[in-house]
C-alpha cells in the first residue's frame, strides 16, 4: 500500500493564480481531510469529508473548495491565491464514518509560497 | 482561543532521561490523538486514547477524562526521539490540534 500520496510537494503561485492539490489514499477510508500548518499556530482544519459525495467546512475554509467523487481522491481547489495562503498543507486520512476516528494517516505535506 | 493547549513548548532533555509532555483540552472529545512530526516535515500517529493508558515500546500515553487533560511519556529518551509531539483533540468529525512540543534529545 503507498498510503496517503499528496503532489506535489512544493509549488510556487502568484497572487490570483488557482491550482489543486491532490491528495489520494489506497486504504479505503471514509474519513479524509485537509489542513495547513503556519508557524506558531499549529495545523488547522480546512475541509474534511466522511465519504464520497460528502464534504463539509472545518476551521478554515475561506478560498479553498473540495469534492470528494470517488473514496480514494480528495483534492484541494485554491480558485485565487493570495498570500494568506502561503503555508504547508497536509492531507490525512483515516478509518471509519462514525464520531469516534481511528488514528490519523498523513501524506507528506505540500509546501506553497504565493508571491 | 484555543482548544486545545500543550506544554512545554520547547524541551531539551539528555539521553536516557524520562519525559513528560502534557496536553490539556477544553472541547468535548470523542478521542485524543499524539502525533510526531519528524525534522524533515513527515507526521506520523502515535496513539489514539479515549480512556486510560496505552504503551507502545517506550511511548505512554494517558488520559483524564474528567480533567480533560492527557500526558505523553517517554522513557530512557534517545535522539532519534528529537521531534515535535503534537496532540489533537477529535470532536467527531473535526480535529483540533495543538502547537506542539518541540523535544530535543541531547547524547
Amino acid at each position: 500500500n503507498a498510503g496517503v500520496t499528496q503532489t506535489p510537494k512544493f509549488q510556487v503561485l502568484k497572487t490570483g493564480q488557482s491550482m489543486t492539490l491532490q491528495c489520494a489514499q489506497d486504504m479505503n477510508h471514509e474519513y479524509m481531510s485537509w489542513y495547513r500548518q503556519d508557524p506558531g499556530m499549529g495545523l488547522r482544519l480546512i475541509h474534511y469529508s466522511v465519504g464520497a459525495g460528502i464534504t463539509d467546512q472545518g476551521e478554515v475554509p475561506n478560498g479553498y473548495n473540495v469534492s470528494r467523487s470517488t473514496t480514494e481522491d480528495f483534492p484541494l481547489r485554491l480558485l485565487s491565491a493570495a498570500p494568506s495562503q502561503t503555508s504547508v498543507y497536509f492531507c490525512a486520512s483515516s478509518y471509519g464514518r462514525g464520531g469516534s476516528r481511528e488514528k490519523l494517516f498523513f501524506g507528506s505535506g505540500t509546501q506553497l509560497s504565493v508571491l | 482561543k484555543n482548544e486545545v493547549e500543550q506544554s512545554p513548548q520547547n524541551l531539551t532533555a539528555q539521553e536516557g532521561e524520562f519525559i513528560t509532555i502534557n496536553c490539556s483540552y477544553s472541547v468535548g472529545i470523542s478521542a485524543l490523538h499524539w502525533l510526531q512530526q519528524h525534522p524533515g516535515g513527515g507526521i506520523v500517529s502515535l496513539f489514539m486514547l479515549s480512556s486510560g493508558k496505552k504503551k507502545h515500546g517506550r511511548l505512554i500515553a494517558t488520559i483524564n477524562i474528567q480533567e480533560k487533560h492527557s500526558s505523553l511519556h517517554i522513557t530512557a529518551s534517545h535522539p532519534r526521539d528529537s521531534a515535535v509531539y503534537i496532540c489533537a483533540a477529535n470532536t467527531g468529525n473535526q480535529f483540533y490540534f495543538g502547537t506542539g512540543t518541540s523535544l530535543t534529545v541531547i547524547p
